[in-house]
Formats: C-alpha cells, structure tokens, sequence
C-alpha cells in the first residue's frame, strides 16, 4: 500500500526550462493538493483539486500549472522555471472534509 | 498577520524531558486542529487531530485546545530522541468543497540522549 507516490525525488533545472512533477494516491481519495515548503515559510498550497476535473488555486499559484489526470493522479507543471521556484515540493491526497492530509515524500527541486 | 503562529526554534531537550510546542491562530472559525510530525527530508504525516476545546492523548502525545485564546499545544511526556523532529500545528480552512490545511510554520525538536 505506496499512499501517495512523488516523481522524480530530485531535480535540477537551468533557469526557464520546464518540467512536471508528478504525483499519484492509492487510497481512492478524492481530493489532492500540492505544497510548497520553504525555510521559515511553512508549507504553502499552491493549487489543489477537490475532486476529480477540478482544480483551484491557492497560495502561491503564480508559475505553476496543473491537470487533475484522474481520480489518482495530480500533476504539477513549472513551464518557465525561475530560481524563486527553487523548494521542496509535497503532493498531498485527503478524502475531502475536514480529515487530515496524506503527504508524499516530496521532489527537492533546484533552479539555477 | 499569519493565520497560524508558531515559534520555529530551535528547541533541545534532554531525553526523558517533557515537551510544550505551541500555536497561536486568528481565524476564530477554525474548529479543527491536527499537529504533523516531519522527520528530516520526509513529508508530514498526521500525529494527533482535535476538534473544538478540550485535551486529547494519545500515548506520550497530549494535544490541548484553548479556543478562548486560540491556542494549541502539544505535549511529548517522556521525550526519546526518536521524537527529534519538526512538529508542524495545522487547520483546516473550510470552504467550497473541501477544506485547504493551513499550516504554522514548524518547530525543530531535538530530544539529545
């Protein structure tokens, strides 16, 4: 039983490439989310899909796009990549509600 | 103002010490409150989850709510160093059709042996 499965762990990138993050749950959750987590920042919601075909933003989502592929899978898109972006990234999955958050174990990424 | 305050540390404690992490909140609508513990390069995971005023335990793990003064701690009785992780409050902002977690910014908890 995985939970909820990140690609890739790491990740370099050179400033203004572009690159998807890929995350998917088996726990047969309707919603997911993905985080943000920087040094004295917290985590911060980026954008999230309440259910399968939606998706809103959150936080931070300037940068960043997202498709809510189906049920188990939620994907994150950086199309021009930017130093700023530089983070660890958590993909999360819920039942909806107010039940807590199944996390990943998140992609480090690095923009240069 | 953040939504949900919470001291960063670091904090160090000798093993066997009992533990108090704090979080302060504004947002009187907030009625749930869970803490996640994150171990180094992990993600959190859901350590104890509480609804409205009252204590909670569970093991070494008590979690209390003061709604009054929209404050939550967590407290570690008997702290092991296996407990050497960051403690992050969170609560569910509701609205729409689901509920997006905000979280306080974590605490760094060392338990030295």
């Amino acid at each position: 039983n995985a939970g909820v499965t990140q690609t890739p762990k790491f990740q370099v990138l050179k400033t203004g490439q572009s690159m998807t993050l890929q995350c998917a749950q088996d726990m047969n959750h309707n919603s997911m989310y993905w985080y943000r987590q920087d040094p004295g920042m917290g985590l911060r919601l980026i954008y999230y899909s309440a259910s399968e075909g939606t998706t809103d933003k959150g936080e931070v989502p300037n940068g960043y796009n997202v498709s809510r592929l189906n049920k188990r899978e939620f994907s994150l898109r950086l199309e021009s990549a930017a130093p700023s972006q530089t983070s660890v990234y958590f993909c999360a999955s819920s039942p909806g509600g107010v039940y807590g958050y199944t996390f990943g174990s998140g992609t480090r990424l690095t923009v240069v | 103002q953040k939504e949900v305050e919470q001291d960063p540390g670091p904090l160090s404690v000798p093993e066997g010490a009992i533990v108090s992490l704090n979080c302060t909140y504004s947002n009187s609508a907030f009625q749930y409150f869970m803490w996640y513990r994150q171990y180094s390069r992990k993600g959190p995971e859901l350590l104890m989850y509480t609804y409205s005023s009252g204590n909670k335990e569970d093991g070494r793990f008590t979690a209390q709510v003061d709604k009054s003064s929209k404050y939550i701690s967590l407290f570690i009785r008997d702290s092991q160093p296996s407990d050497s992780a960051t403690y992050l409050c969170a609560m569910p902002l509701r609205g729409g059709a689901t509920n997006k977690l905000i979280f306080g910014t974590g605490t760094l908890l060392a338990v030295q042996p």
